[in-house]
């Protein structure tokens, strides 16, 4: 049974980075079929996808974010995180990790960590 | 960038009642479109894949239909657990991913 656990700081301040961690467990990151990815939800508000990685190191960037956010994978512990620099109130968020399918039709999210809630504040 | 239109906002529906969810995207996505259930505290939940494929374990009473830019999410006959906010996302064009604004199915 996959797993998606999100780990980091509840508090950032206003121009700092957010960093953040998603382990996978009950299933290997080392997949042909899989990316992995990070989506936020701010408080009360819809969906936005963040970036994907493949086990490989291939990424994906939305390109509102592109600039300020980088996607790492590290194999070895089963991990891939998240960086998002310069950050404001804006980026005040609940942060997910997910699976997300690597063909082209099948670029969907198909399993999630729970959620953790990054607030950007002094 | 693909956006993607969900009506209504809320929709306000009786238990044992139908409910026909709304996504449209603003432009041809063919099926290339999933949706989500989330309940408060929760992660989304997959329900639907290929516009039209349920996600493993979900209820037939959920059902998807249409391809290009307009999409439908039909729950049969609602349960008290079927109470939730539903999003559609497309994947139709590597690496945009969008996600709808959302619709609340609330107790009517």
């Amino acid at each position: 049974h996959l797993q998606l656990q999100e780990s980091g700081p509840g508090l950032v301040k206003p121009s700092e980075t957010l960093s953040l961690t998603c382990t996978v467990s009950g299933g290997s990151i080392n997949s042909d079929d899989y990316f992995w990815g990070w989506i936020r939800q701010p408080p009360g508000k819809g969906l936005d996808w963040i970036a994907s990685i493949y086990y490989s190191g291939s990424s994906y960037y939305n390109p509102a974010l592109e600039g300020r956010v980088t996607i790492s994978v590290d194999t070895s512990k089963n991990q891939f995180s998240l960086k998002l620099t310069s950050v404001t109130a804006a980026d005040t968020a609940l942060y997910f990790c997910a699976r997300q399918g690597s063909g082209w039709y099948s670029g969907y999210f198909d399993s999630w960590g729970h959620g953790t809630l990054v607030t950007v504040s002094s | 960038e693909i956006l993607m239109t969900q009506s209504p906002a809320t929709l306000s529906v009786s238990p044992g009642e139908r409910a026909s969810l709304s996504c449209r995207a603003s432009q041809s996505i063919s099926s290339n479109l999933a949706w989500y259930q989330q309940k408060p505290g929760q992660a989304p939940r997959l329900l639907m894949y290929g516009a039209s494929t349920r996600a493993t374990g979900i209820p037939a009473r959920f059902s998807g239909s249409g391809s290009g830019t307009d999409f439908t999410l039909t729950i049969s006959s609602l349960q008290s657990e079927d109470f939730a906010v539903y999003f559609c996302q497309h994947y139709d064009n590597w690496p945009g991913f969008t996600f709808g604004g959302g619709t609340k199915v609330e107790i009517k």
